[in-house]
């Protein structure tokens, strides 16, 4: 069975621009959660999105946000760049009713 | 406010012995702890998790062992191997869980020399 997916895997902006990240979850799994993983902060959590809606939110401003689409694929997008969103960027999935999340690579995010 | 806590950011053992992994939480509300590995430029792999009616949690060379009045969890690892050394997570999820929220500690690095 294929692992979860992430689109880019490096990604090289400049502050002001927005972005958009992509995750394709394992197959089955309709549950995809959203981390930041700073070195100072470690691993956050972002969001989590089900069936199309955002059930959980973390702390973190409304540049951050998201979407689930039918098929359980996800983006987040950030809009308005600052050098702190510079970050490794995890998706995860997990079978509903299960705390077992799965990780995908993530994607390396730099804000020059 | 950290609600996960790895206090030792690093751990050297020698291949062939244990390796012991500690985490300790503050919030009372949490009812379910993971562990994950992870290596440089990889996403975490989830090893063992234990929910908070158990005390403890065996998998081939990891068990977990969970200490609720002491609100604690280590990882065990049996015999380590070079392959072993990664970051080492805990992670807790707050009840009721199946939320989709993950709070992590922030990680031990374990070296396993040969």
């Amino acid at each position: 069975k294929a692992g979860v997916t992430q689109t880019p895997r490096y990604l090289i902006k400049t502050r002001g621009q927005q972005v958009t990240l992509s995750c394709s979850p394992i197959s089955g799994h309709r549950s995809v959660s959203w981390y930041q993983q700073t070195p100072g902060q470690g691993l956050q959590f972002l969001f989590e999105y089900f069936s199309e809606t955002q059930r959980n939110k973390g702390n973190f401003p409304g540049r951050f946000s998201g979407r689930q689409f039918s098929n359980s694929r996800s983006e987040m997008n950030v809009s308005t760049l600052e050098l702190g969103d510079s970050a490794l960027y995890l998706c995860a999935s997990s079978l509903w009713g299960r705390n077992e999340q799965f990780f995908g690579p993530g994607t390396r995010l730099t804000v020059l | 406010d950290q609600q996960v806590k790895q206090n030792s950011p690093s751990l050297s053992v020698q291949e062939g012995r244990i390796s012991i992994l500690n985490c300790d939480y503050t919030n009372s509300m949490f009812d379910y702890f993971l562990w994950y590995k992870k290596y440089p430029a990889e996403g975490p792999t989830f090893l063992i998790s234990i929910s908070s009616i158990k005390d403890k949690n065996e998998d081939g060379r990891f068990t977990v062992f969970l200490n609720k009045s002491a609100k604690h969890l280590s990882l065990h690892i049996v015999p380590s191997q070079p392959g072993d050394s990664a970051v080492y997570f805990c992670a807790a999820s707050e009840s009721p869980s199946n939320t989709g929220k993950l709070i992590f500690g922030q990680g031990t690095t374990l070296q396993v020399k040969p």
